[in-house]
């Protein structure tokens, strides 16, 4: 199975920083992968595909880049609205397999 | 707009069994393939498999075969989930989610909380 490992597991900021998350994988997965943000008691929502494709409707300040084992999700100018946990999710190979989070506190 | 409707919160006995539903709208009901997702309690995300919507074909991911089952209705355009000999540590948040061509999840049900207790 690949195994996506995030970075950090927790990371507390205050708003309108700069936030890197970093998602790597076990194998190279080219560019399969997405990012999600959970909001409590939310179910997930999916903010950047293929690596860094954005979706309608997913605010400018979402940004995503990498391929193969190194991921990056960058929220630019964060907003107090962003805190929330974010997971990384593989769709290269069975099993498909999910990061194990970050979680964002915004102070 | 395209929704998935779940089914409301289960209580159940170790032992018992679960059927979980999952309504896709606003969309080709066998166009897309259904995800399922447990997310346990202050937990992270774990795939548990999909099912493909026009064929019927399930796949379930390793630590989620045998007592899970993917299944369809499609008279009533549904998909299903069922948890047999349920244990404590299956109390969890159950999502299903429709997969992009593009392999990502781009929506999901609210989540189906399972939970089991003597």
């Amino acid at each position: 199975d690949i195994v996506l490992t995030q970075s950090p597991d927790f990371k507390s900021v205050t708003p309108k920083e700069k936030v890197t998350i970093t998602c790597r994988a076990s194998q190279s997965i080219g560019r399969s992968l997405a990012w999600y943000q959970q909001k409590p008691g939310q179910s997930p929502k999916v903010l950047i595909k293929y690596a860094s494709q954005s979706l309608s409707g997913v605010p400018s300040r979402f940004s995503g880049s990498g391929s193969r084992t190194e991921f990056t999700l960058t929220i630019n100018s964060l907003e107090a609205e962003d805190a929330a946990i974010y997971y990384c999710h593989q769709s290269s190979s069975f099993p498909y397999t999910f990061g194990q989070g970050t979680k964002l506190d915004i102070k | 707009q395209v929704q998935l409707e779940q089914s409301g919160s289960e209580l159940k006995k170790p032992g018992a069994s679960v059927r979980i539903s999952c309504k896709p709208s606003g969309y080709s009901f066998s166009s897309y393939a259904i995800n399922w997702v447990r997310q346990a309690p202050g937990q992270g995300l774990e795939w548990m498999g999909w099912i493909h919507t026009n064929t019927g074909n399930p796949s379930y991911a390793p630590g989620f075969t045998g007592r899970f089952v993917f299944s369809l209705d499609t008279s009533v355009g549904t998909t299903f989930l069922q948890i047999s000999r349920l244990q404590e540590d299956d109390t969890a948040f159950y999502y299903c989610a429709r997969e992009s061509p593009s392999g990502d999840f781009d929506y999901w049900g609210q989540g189906t909380l399972v939970t089991v207790s003597s």
